[in-house]
């Protein structure tokens, strides 16, 4: 079945560690994105790309970082920078980023929650 | 700052009933409105996509309308099941976000059996 694969379904960071969370999708979707959730907020944005290759930053990209190098992979790093990494994150795609199928929704993984040891 | 609110907040409702939440978002320069539910430990799931004034959407039980001069949308459940328990959140596509959606924070609808 087609879809999007997220792991590790829970991850703990030590002081001063980078980790990195998994998004797979074989949907064939040009559009990838990462979110946030917080408690009490809405989903923030915090990097998307629209192809591979490239990335742009959302909301809140300060402290992370993303790479695009095959259309199927969009892996999420939480570097040492990121002051507050404990949150749900979520993995997104779609056909295209609002491009000629702006009508399209948005598909998502089952999310990595991070914790801080 | 372009916000989306949804209300109510949470909702409990009898199996049977039927129940709606509303989505209120900006107006100007609209070009979508997405309709989601996620239920717990699930993925947020894709229910509509809206971008007509006027538009009316259904799938099975649930439907879906469209204000856009007004800036709201309703989401109406028929005959509540407990499956249908879920956080619903909605979703705005406006010019001027960068090309983003702009998240509300949810209607956790709870059904008792």
């Amino acid at each position: 079945d087609g879809g999007i694969t997220q792991s590790p379904k829970y991850l703990f960071r030590k002081e001063g560690q980078n980790v990195t969370l998994s998004c797979e999708q074989n949907l064939n979707h040009d559009a990838m994105y990462w979110y946030r959730q917080d408690p009490g907020q809405g989903l923030r944005l915090i990097y998307y790309s629209q192809i591979v290759n490239d990335f742009q930053k959302g909301d809140i990209a300060e402290g992370y970082s993303v790479s695009r190098e095959k259309k199927e992979s969009f892996p999420l790093t939480v570097t040492s920078a990121q002051k507050n990494p404990t949150a749900f994150y979520l993995c997104a795609s779609s056909i295209d980023h609002f491009g000629t199928h702006s009508n399209q929704p948005q598909h998502f993984g089952d999310g990595t929650r991070l914790s801080i040891l | 700052i372009l916000n989306v609110e949804q209300s109510p907040q949470s909702l409990h409702v009898q199996e049977g009933d039927s129940t709606n939440f509303t989505c209120s978002f900006p107006s100007s320069n609209f070009y979508a409105l997405h309709w989601y539910r996620w239920e717990t430990a699930k993925s947020p799931e894709a229910l509509f996509v809206m971008t007509l004034n006027g538009d009316e959407k259904k799938k099975g039980r649930i439907s879906a309308t469209l204000n856009t001069k007004e800036g709201y949308s309703y989401l109406y459940i028929k005959g509540s099941q407990p499956e249908d328990s879920a956080t619903y959140l909605c979703a705005s596509h406006n010019a001027g976000n960068n090309r983003k959606l702009i998240w509300g924070l949810g209607t956790s609808l709870a059904v008792n059996p």
